[in-house]
């Protein structure tokens, strides 16, 4: 079946520029994660979907950063006034409902966001 | 705070001898800790995990072991293949939905 797909796989910018990136989870993942990874960082938290329940957006670095989701499907990430310190991999992961079990975390390939 | 860390930014192993991950962790809420795999311009995937009531998982040639006192976790790789050669993350979670993940250790297996 399909997996999780993102796009735009690549994207340039320039500072002060909005950009919108999309993630499409595996169909029937309640569930949905946007991660940042810095160049020789770990994977960061940003915001947590699940259902229709009131994201956890406790891991967006600041208000320029938002994110939506419809429904329990497509989800997409906006930065506004871009920094060159956005400059990442933006990775979104999807999984069924976390129920105090342990889910395994589906990944994107990311979008490589670049902010000249 | 880096509450999960991989000291070592890269590791080269010969194919057919063993590789060892480290990774360290300070939260000792933590109770639920996973390995992924990540290739070039991929996403991670799903590698293998241990609960914290556990001291080792096996998964044909991959195990990890937990020593919860020290707080490290290490993931074993016998026999290494260059199909292994890989960036490896750990991660761990305290009865959260909210996966830490640590910085990663690029793994070459040289044939």
């Amino acid at each position: 079946g399909a997996g999780v797909s993102q796009s735009p796989s690549n994207k340039v910018t320039e500072k002060g520029k909005d950009v919108e990136l999309r993630c499409d989870p595996i169909s029937g993942h309640t569930a949905l994660y946007w991660y940042r990874q810095r160049l020789g960082q770990g994977l960061e938290f940003l915001i947590y979907f699940q259902g229709n329940s009131a994201p956890d957006k406790s891991g967006l670095p600041s208000d320029r950063f938002s994110a939506e989701r419809t429904g329990e499907s497509v989800s997409t990430l906006t930065i506004q006034r871009t920094q060159q310190e956005d400059s990442a991999v933006y990775l979104c992961a999807s999984s069924l409902a976390w129920g105090g079990g342990y889910n395994e975390q589906f990944f994107g390939p990311g979008t490589r966001l670049t902010v000249l | 705070d880096q509450q999960v860390k991989q000291n070592s930014p890269s590791l080269s192993v010969q194919e057919g001898r063993i590789s060892i991950l480290n990774c360290d962790y300070t939260n000792s809420m933590f109770d639920y800790f996973l390995w992924y795999k990540k290739y070039p311009a991929e996403g991670p995937t799903f590698l293998i995990s241990i609960s914290s009531i556990k001291d080792k998982n096996e998964d044909g040639r991959f195990t990890v072991f937990l020593n919860k006192s020290a707080k490290h976790l290490s993931l074993h790789i016998v026999p290494s293949q260059p199909g292994d050669s890989a960036v490896y993350f750990c991660a761990a979670t305290a009865r959260t939905y909210k996966y830490i993940f640590g910085t990663g250790t690029r793994l070459k297996v040289l044939a």
